[in-house]
């Protein structure tokens, strides 16, 4: 696609609930990020994909979060049980793998607010 | 392991002035240095980036860095600036791609313009 997509680009969700966030980025991009951001924060990374697995998943903050890709293409961030402490913008990021090639081009984010 | 220091939180300068951002990495070897612009309700958007040769890098709307090996610094800076430059600005630090290109984000620098 043109760029990385994001979907959905806001979800609201009762505490305690599932929640799955997608993201679809650019065709050819081997490498996909995933960043949470706190109202009024910086970026905070989750986890990494070289293709289909995750070299680095050292940012996930608990066992509550997981994240999956397939096909080296579309990614889902997964938050079981959610708290309130989860609502943040939840950014996607994908780049080129190869040299000189991690220059990351990023998604609207998706807005999650846990009530 | 790789972290990016952004000491200033909040930067106030009059429109027209001069405008410094710092950027203080720890990486073992020769980074690839990014500065990204979050301006309000957007997503986050590329200045410019080094991977390496001159040390003076150009970017969109008017910005520079400069990379300073002994310093570990990566600086932004514009000569004059707008109220449009008014934003959040990252700095973020990648190792050298392939199957180690993760990506990490300092704390940000949030831009304020006075006319």
């Amino acid at each position: 696609g043109a760029g990385v997509s994001q979907s959905p680009s806001n979800k609201v969700t009762e505490k305690g609930k599932d929640v799955e966030l997608r993201c679809d980025p650019i065709s050819g991009h081997t490498a996909l990020y995933w960043y949470r951001q706190r109202l009024g924060q910086g970026l905070e990374f989750l986890i990494y994909f070289q293709g289909n697995s995750a070299p680095d998943k050292s940012g996930l903050p608990s066992d509550r979060f997981s994240a999956e890709r397939t096909g080296e293409s579309v990614s889902t961030l997964t938050i079981q049980r959610t708290q309130q402490e989860d609502s943040a913008v939840y950014l996607c990021a994908s780049s080129f793998s190869g040299v000189g090639g991690t220059e990351a081009f990023f998604g609207q984010g998706t807005r999650l607010t846990v009530v | 392991a790789q972290s990016v220091t952004q000491p200033d939180i909040h930067i106030t300068v009059s429109e027209g002035a001069s405008l410094e951002l710092r950027c203080n990495y720890s990486y073992g070897a020769t980074p690839y240095l990014f500065w990204y612009v979050q301006s309000p309700g957007q997503g986050l958007q590329l200045l410019l980036k080094y991977f390496s040769g001159d040390t003076l890098v150009q970017g969109i709307k008017g910005f520079e860095a400069e990379f300073k090996r002994s310093q570990s610094s990566f600086n932004l800076r514009k000569p004059s600036v707008h109220w449009s430059d008014a934003a959040e600005y990252f700095c973020a630090v990648a190792s050298g791609g392939g199957s180690q290109g993760n990506l990490i984000f300092g704390k940000g620098t949030k831009l304020s313009v006075k006319p």
